[in-house]
C-alpha cells in the first residue's frame, strides 16, 4: 500500500529555531501533499496544500512567512517553521495524494510533535 | 461555511453491541464524506467515502442529505474496533478535507 514517510516524528528545541519537517511519499508520485496541525483534543486543521513545482495554497489564518512549504520533487514535500515560539508547538501531520486519474485518497504520515521551549 | 460535527468526544460499547457514531455536516454545495480511522499508535487512514458505498470492516455510512448527516454504523462491535474516528468532508473532486473533531470509540469485553 501507499506509504507516507513524515520526519522526524519529534522535535524540542528552544525558541527562535527554525525547524523543518519532512513528507515522503515513498512508493507512489504525489502531485499534490496537505500539511496539517493538531492542537491537543481538536481536530486536524489544513494549514496549506502543497503543489509540485508551484508555490503552496495557504488556508486563511495562516502566516504563509513563518510556515515555508516547498514541494520540489513529486515524492517530497518540506514545511520549515521559521524562528518557532512556544505558540507554535502542535502536532503537524502531512498527507500525500497520489497522482493519477479519478479518485485518489489522501495517505498519511505519523506525524511530527513540535515542542518549542 | 464548511463544518463537521462530531458530538461525542467518547463513545463506550460492550462487545457485540451495535455502534453509531454521529456526524453531521453543514456545507452549501455538494459534499463529498469521508470516515477516517486511527487504531492506537498507527497512521491515520481512510476507512470509506460515502460515494462508494461500501461495506468496510462490518461499518458502513449512509449520507442523508435532509439531516445533512453521515452517521457511522457497525452492528456488533468487536473489540478491534478500539479506535479514533473522525468524520471529513471535502467539495465533490476537491482536495481539501474538513475534519470534525474525532470520536473515540471503546469497545468493552
Amino acid at each position: 500500500g501507499a506509504v507516507v514517510s513524515q520526519h522526524p516524528s519529534r522535535v524540542i528545541c528552544k525558541s527562535g529555531t527554525s525547524v523543518k519537517i519532512e513528507c515522503r511519499s515513498l512508493d507512489f508520485q504525489a502531485t499534490t501533499m496537505f500539511w496539517y496541525r493538531q492542537f491537543p483534543k481538536q481536530s486536524l486543521m489544513l494549514m496549506a496544500t502543497s503543489n509540485e513545482g508551484s508555490k503552496a495554497t495557504y488556508e486563511q489564518g495562516v502566516e504563509k512567512d513563518k510556515f515555508l512549504i516547498n514541494h520540489a520533487s513529486l515524492t517530497l514535500s518540506t514545511l520549515t517553521v521559521t524562528s518557532a515560539h512556544p505558540e507554535d508547538s502542535s502536532f503537524y501531520i502531512c498527507s500525500a495524494r497520489e497522482s493519477g486519474q479519478g479518485y485518489q485518497p489522501q495517505h498519511f504520515g505519523d506525524g511530527t510533535r513540535l515542542s518549542i521551549l | 461555511a464548511q463544518r463537521v460535527t462530531q458530538p461525542e468526544k467518547l463513545l463506550s460499547v460492550f462487545k457485540g453491541a451495535p455502534v453509531e457514531l454521529k456526524c453531521n455536516y453543514s456545507y452549501s454545495g455538494s459534499p463529498e464524506l469521508f470516515w477516517y480511522v486511527q487504531y492506537s499508535r498507527q497512521r491515520l487512514q481512510l476507512l470509506l467515502r460515502h460515494i462508494s458505498r461500501e461495506s468496510i470492516k462490518g461499518f458502513t455510512a449512509d449520507l442523508n442529505k435532509g439531516e445533512t448527516s453521515f452517521h457511522l454504523k457497525k452492528p456488533f462491535a468487536q473489540e478491534e474496533d478500539s479506535a479514533m474516528y473522525y468524520c471529513a468532508l471535502s467539495r465533490k473532486g476537491g482536495n481539501k478535507l474538513v475534519f470534525g473533531a474525532g470520536t473515540i470509540l471503546r469497545v468493552k469485553s
